[in-house]
């Protein structure tokens, strides 16, 4: 069965970075797009990055663009999201989601790791 | 970027009463070949990630129950839960999925019991 399991949130100072990882499971990244999404406490959802199955194309928001490195390890099915300069309104829940295919809602959601900015 | 625009931003329903929740693009979501409509509705409980509901704007996911229900078609779209239940408490998100990746969402609806 499909799974999506993010981790590496934490607290971390206005201008730092953080790493975070989507391990997947039940399936191959190599065969799907993966995204993140992220929603900021009481907010609405965000679309954040997406690195396409070919591992090639990578897509960022206006928002993150130039700061946020989407990439993938085949060997360990994972997912990252480098973020750098980080600022307060990066603050959110970092979900990392999957569609079954190119232009398609997203079926799968994993649980979100949470990102906190602040000095 | 496509704009989703969700009417009203919070909604309360007696049980057993209808709910409806309206979501808007700013562009037609409409494509032309497949002739399907590349919107989706999520609901979010709290502490949970959000859930498909519904997707080409009117096909129901498989186990959502078959008291919610989307239509529209273009711009203008709406979903409604035709007998509102206590355990529909939730936020609910439209989404559009017609400009890849660049998938956008509408900023949210709560909805909430009379």
């Amino acid at each position: 069965q499909v799974q999506l399991v993010e981790s590496g949130g934490g607290v971390v100072p206005p201008g730092g970075s953080l790493r975070l990882s989507c391990v997947a499971s039940g399936f191959n990244v190599e065969t799907y797009d993966i995204h993140w999404v992220r929603q900021a406490p009481g907010k609405g959802l965000e679309w954040v990055s997406a690195i396409w199955y070919d591992g090639r194309n990578v897509f960022y928001a206006n928002s993150v663009k130039g700061r946020f490195t989407i990439s993938r390890d085949n060997s360990k099915n994972t997912v990252y999201v480098q973020m750098n300069s980080l600022r307060v309104e990066d603050t959110a829940l970092y979900f990392c989601v999957r569609a079954d295919t190119n232009l398609a809602p997203f079926h799968y959601w994993g649980q979100g790791t949470l990102v906190t900015v602040s000095s | 970027d496509i704009v989703m625009t969700q009417s009203p931003d919070s909604l309360a329903v007696s049980l057993g009463e209808r709910a409806t929740i309206n979501c808007k693009s700013s562009q037609s979501v409409l494509h032309s070949s497949s002739n399907k409509n590349y919107l989706a509705w999520y609901q979010q409980k709290p502490g949970q990630p959000p859930k498909l509901l519904i997707y080409w704007a009117s096909t129901r996911e498989s186990g959502v129950p078959d008291r919610f229900s989307g239509s529209g078609s273009g711009t203008d779209f709406t979903l409604t839960i035709s007998s509102l239940q206590a355990e529909d408490v939730a936020f609910y998100y439209c989404q559009q999925y017609y400009v890849s990746p660049f998938y956008t969402f509408g900023q949210g609806t709560k909805l909430e019991i009379k």
